[in-house]
């Protein structure tokens, strides 16, 4: 069962453009999760969805960020007009289901990143 | 506002001795609470977790232990290995329609030497 997929797994754009990040979540999850991490700090979550649906976004900035996952296809992160500020991990979770489930909180997996840099 | 706080960034341990990581946490929402273990250039990787109305987690070498009245948690490994050096991550979860979305500190860079 391959695990959490992310691509690229480095991306270099320039101020003003724009970059497109992909997760494809493990086989049987349909709930994905969207973390940033910039130099030197944790993890911090973006967004969350299940597919065709955008359930929190409250840690997405709330200009020129946007994400979406489909019904068919990976999750896409999409950062227009990029700037310096934009430069860091981009980490993608999966899990089958949110939750509690037999006392334990469902496990999110995580995708090895997108390290962005804006140059 | 860091929500979660990690204050020590760096633990050097000798092998075989025990690594206590610390996590002090703000948020009295917070349920559920996570390690989690990153090598460079890898995602993190879920080590351990302990609900709020628990005080002890264990799993083989790590335990889990919950203070909630002083609203902090450490993550103890016992014995040491090299291969357990990584950066470690506390996380925290408000539960509810929150589950999904997860808190973490900055970190704790863990160096077993031989």
């Amino acid at each position: 069962n391959a695990g959490v997929m992310q691509n690229p797994r480095h991306l270099v754009r320039r101020r003003g453009q724009e970059a497109r990040l992909r997760c494809s979540p493990m086989k049987g999850h349909s709930h994905v999760y969207w973390y940033r991490q910039l130099p030197e700090e944790g993890l911090k979550f973006m967004v969350y969805l299940q597919k065709e649906n955008i359930i929190d976004e409250s840690g997405m900035p709330k200009e020129r960020f946007s994400a979406e996952f489909p019904k068919e296809g990976p999750s896409i992160l999409r950062i227009q007009q990029v700037v310096r500020g934009d430069s860091a991990a981009y980490f993608c979770a999966s899990s089958p289901m949110t939750g509690i489930l037999a006392g334990e909180l469902h496990e999110q997996y995580f995708g090895p990143g997108t390290r962005l840099t804006v140059t | 506002d860091q929500q979660v706080k990690q204050n020590s960034p760096s633990l050097s341990v000798q092998e075989g001795r025990i690594s206590i990581l610390n996590c002090d946490y703000t948020n009295s929402m917070f349920d559920y609470f996570l390690w989690y273990k990153k090598y460079p250039a890898e995602g993190p990787t879920f080590l351990i977790s302990i609900s709020s109305i628990k005080d002890k987690n264990e799993d083989g070498r790590f335990t889990v232990f919950l203070n909630k009245s002083a609203k902090h948690l450490s993550l103890h490994i016992v014995p040491s290995q090299p291969g357990d050096s990584a950066v470690y991550f506390c996380a925290a979860s408000e539960g509810g329609t929150s589950y999904g979305k997860l808190t973490f500190g900055q970190g704790t860079i863990l160096t077993v030497h031989p």
